[in-house]
């Protein structure tokens, strides 16, 4: 594809709901990465993988956030039991190598916005 | 401690002026440095890598100082489409993630 292609765009949750966001990465691209962002704050890491392994989940605040990519290349995160704090834009990220480098740097989607009331 | 921090503004500037952002990282076995722009409510994209020597692309400027672990991206003829807000990041080798910045917010005026 052109780019990252996150959907939905926008999310409403009441607390308490689960939700999934997924994220298309760009096609062939190995590495894919996960990433909160607060109001006025940088993206923080949630999690990593590696086609479909998950290398690093260190970032994922707590049990009740999961990611997938059973197939290496569209990915899922899931939030269950949503609270007010998981409110944030939740950023895909893909990248072409094993990791991600002056060669092969991160390519964005638009984010999800997540809202939780 | 943030393992990169970043002076969130804004800076204020004219159109025409020159603007230096700086960023400290914590981590000195880092290995990979970058500046991204980010305007608002839209994604983070690629605005220059920065490398030992410095880099240079067209009226951006990028320098890394590893002893004082610094980083620093100066901006040359302000436009008003540089209003932004530039994330500094930084990688560690043979980690995957990049760790970012809060993030400086830059406001170029007529």
């Amino acid at each position: 594809g052109a780019g990252v292609s996150q959907s939905p765009r926008y999310k409403v949750a009441k607390r308490g709901q689960d939700v999934a966001l997924r994220c298309d990465p760009i096609s062939g691209h190995v590495s894919l990465f996960w990433y909160q962002q607060a109001l006025g704050q940088g993206p923080e890491f949630l999690t990593y993988f590696q086609n479909e392994a998950q290398l690093d989940k260190s970032g994922l605040p707590s049990d009740r956030f999961f990611a997938e990519r059973p197939e290496g290349s569209v990915s899922t995160l899931k939030i269950q039991r949503t609270q007010q704090e998981d409110s944030a834009v939740y950023l895909c990220a893909s990248s072409r190598d094993h990791y991600s480098s002056y060669n092969s740097p991160l390519h964005f989607g638009n984010g999800t916005r997540l809202t939780v009331t | 401690r943030k393992e990169v921090e970043q002076d969130p503004g804004p800076f204020n500037v004219p159109e025409g002026a020159t603007v230096a952002f700086n960023c400290t990282y914590s981590n000195s076995a880092s290995q990979s440095f970058f500046w991204y722009r980010q305007d608002c409510r839209k994604e983070p994209k690629l605005l220059m890598s920065v490398y030992s020597s410095g880099n240079e692309d067209g009226r951006f400027t990028a320098q890394l100082n590893r002893a004082s672990q610094y980083i620093s991206l100066l901006i040359r003829d302000s436009k008003l489409s540089d209003s932004a807000t530039y994330l500094c990041v930084v990688n560690e080798e043979g980690f995957q993630k990049l760790v970012f910045g809060t993030g400086t917010r830059l406001l170029v005026s007529p």
